[in-house]
């Protein structure tokens, strides 16, 4: 069965550092790899995903992505953080089971940028 | 606002009573999809659609859980006899699916926050 990790429950940064919150992965097959965010009383809102090709996937907001096949990891990265980068971040990974498509959600990590 | 909506945003009731949820996808839009999320926890799958059919249901959709998606566009999600374990939230995405589920994005809604008292 797929599975995800991010095993940091929470992250902080100060403002203007370089962030990094960490996913590693878990399927049978080729993996598919998404990173969304959720701010507070919000739904998920799609950052990233990785297919296949280059392994530094670029997405929305200046987030980015590294693809290490392995090491099983897909973390999410930023070269310098702001304030409203604090928010929920969840890794997800979809395989195609029976042709029937199954998403698996990380836990997912708080991020907290300091001013 | 073209994105997936969801009414209503928040929904309170008691032990009991029976509640429905609505989500509105993307117009174009052919997958709809239901989640449940619990605190401290990411989304959890309940339920599929592709058009006017419902084609996967989690074991976490019990029998007192039931979707409809009638005319392939809007969705509701039914509740009845809620439980206190039923608070949650409950996001709505939506997908167009042209062939390799894979490649696809889905795009969520803000949710239906339902406590149970």
């Amino acid at each position: 069965a797929q599975s995800v990790a991010q095993p940091e429950d929470q992250v902080n940064v100060a403002e203007g550092n370089p962030l990094t919150v960490k996913c590693t992965y878990s399927v049978s097959g080729n993996p598919y790899l998404f990173w969304y965010v959720q701010y507070p009383n919000r739904g998920l809102q799609f950052l990233l995903k990785y297919i296949t090709g280059d392994n530094l996937v670029k997405g929305s907001y200046g987030f980015e992505a590294e693809f290490n096949k392995s090491q099983t990891s897909f973390h999410l990265k930023k070269p310098s953080a702001l304030v409203s980068d604090s928010a929920l971040y969840f890794c997800a990974v979809r395989e195609t089971s029976g042709g029937y498509q199954k998403v698996t959600f990380g836990t997912g990590t708080k991020l907290q940028v300091i001013p | 606002d073209t994105g997936v909506s969801q009414n209503p945003r928040h929904k309170i009731t008691k032990r009991g009573q029976n509640v429905t949820f609505r989500c509105d996808p993307i117009s174009e839009h052919n997958r709809l999809y239901w989640y449940r999320q619990t605190l401290g926890q990411g989304p959890e799958f309940l339920t599929y659609f592709q058009n006017e059919a419902q084609l996967e249901k989690s074991r976490l959709l019990s029998d007192r859980f039931s979707a409809e998606r009638p005319k392939g566009s809007f969705s509701t999600l039914e509740i009845q006899r809620t439980e206190q374990g039923d608070s949650a939230m409950y996001l709505c995405a939506s997908s167009l699916g042209t062939g390799e589920f894979r490649r696809e994005t889905q795009y969520f809604g803000p949710g239906t926050r339902l406590l149970v008292l």
